[in-house]
This record gives structure tokens, sequence and C-alpha cells, in this order.
């Protein structure tokens, strides 16, 4: 089964408009992390901000929130204000606390296409 | 900079030949990843270092694949007899949090190219 699930390959906003990226996880662990990753054209990801699942408030960076809903599982990623340069590639991603790696385990991405 | 380099960004190779690929972590990260990315997909966790020891590997990583991190330092990630199916971008990462709160910090990647 999927661990993370990203539904939208593509998405389109207008320069300046919210837009929000969708991203549900499964896991039966109780302690979690969600990250959501940038990555550009030239391919390096670029942390953009992290959830706990034991946090009580939604996580902010900036122009970018993350919108946790966790009974649902899922943590969209909100972008406020869209610039030209938020066009990229956008991974959700997720990190549970059992496992000795621990690492990240991404989902599919949404590219995200900004319009001027 | 100080941020993750890998090296070489690009590889074209003929099926059959061996490539390795270096990772220069950031300096004071004791946690390294490997993964991998095909066109359209997510990155795929191949393999976990901690300084020098290699603490797990992906089934994905079969046994063409090696990965070293021999001073605990830059690693290197081998593929042997490469396969067509091996084009892919592999990307390093590094971390220095121990637990789920700390990010990775990813470098631009290796692009490989089997003809």
């Amino acid at each position: 089964a999927q661990k993370i699930t990203q539904t939208q390959p593509g998405m389109f906003v207008q320069e300046k408009e919210a837009v929000t990226l969708d991203c549900t996880y499964d896991t039966s662990d109780p302690s979690y992390g969600l990250f959501w990753y940038k990555q550009p054209s030239s391919g390096e990801m670029i942390f953009l901000i992290y959830q706990g699942s034991y946090d009580q408030q939604n996580a902010t960076e900036g122009r970018y929130s993350l919108n946790f809903q966790k009974a649902r599982k899922s943590a969209n990623l909100v972008i406020s204000a869209s610039q030209l340069g938020d066009s990229a590639m956008y991974f959700c991603a997720m990190r549970e606390a059992s496992g000795s790696a621990r690492q990240l385990t991404f989902g599919s991405g949404t590219q995200l296409t900004v319009l001027p | 900079d100080t941020g993750v380099s890998q090296d070489p960004r690009h590889k074209i190779t003929k099926r059959g030949q061996n490539v390795t690929f270096r990772c220069d972590p950031i300096s004071e990260h004791n946690r390294l990843y490997w993964y991998r990315q095909t066109l359209g997909q997510g990155p795929e966790f191949l393999t976990y270092f901690q300084n020098e020891a290699q603490l797990e590997k992906s089934r994905l990583l079969s046994d063409r694949f090696s990965a070293e991190r021999p001073k605990g330092s830059f690693s290197t990630l081998e593929i042997q007899r490469t396969e067509q199916g091996d084009s892919a971008m592999y990307l390093c990462a590094s971390s220095r949090r121990q637990g789920i709160t700390g990010e990775l910090f990813f470098g631009e990647g290796s692009r490989l190219t089997v003809l």
C-alpha cells in the first residue's frame, strides 16, 4: 500500500493567488513527521515545511502553511500569494519513528505551474 | 557553499559498464542517505549510513549496487554492469538530527543515462 498519496499530478494557479496541494498518508505508527519538499527543474530537493504528528497547531513557514488533519490522515500544503518562482514539483514525505534509518518516504509529487 | 555536493552531475554510459557517484555531505552531518528518482516519481530510498556504518539497505539495492562511506565523511555509490533500468537521478542527502524531526538536506543529484 502507498504510504504517501498525492492525487494531483499537475496543478495550475494564477500568480498572486493561493493554491492547495493535497497529500494523504498511511501509517500505524503514532509518532511520525510530515515534510514538504520543492524540486525545481535544477533537481535539488528544497525543504519547505515540517509537521509532527503530536503538534497541536498547523505548521507555517512564510507563505507556506500545512493543513494537518490527523483523523483524515491528510497534510495538505497551502501556498499563499503564488509567485512565478513557485513553479516546480512538490513532494510530500513522511518519516516514521519506527525503523533505524528513519528515511523519508515520498509521494509521487505534484507539478505546480504558476501562470502570469 | 556548504551544502551537499554530488559528482558527477551527469553521467552517460553504455550498458554493462560500471559507474561511481560521489557525495560530500554537509560537514557536521553524521547521517547520509542515497535515494533514486525516476522520471515523474518521488525519490525512493536506497541506503543509509550513520557515520561509516551502513545501517540499512532497501530491497531496491540489488547486488550490483554498493555504497561506502569509509571515513564517515564522503560516500560513494557504485553500480556495476549497468542496465538501462538503472537510468535515473541518484540523490544524496544528509542529516544531523536524530529522530523524526530532522529534515534531510539534498544535493542536486547525479543523473545517470544508460544507453
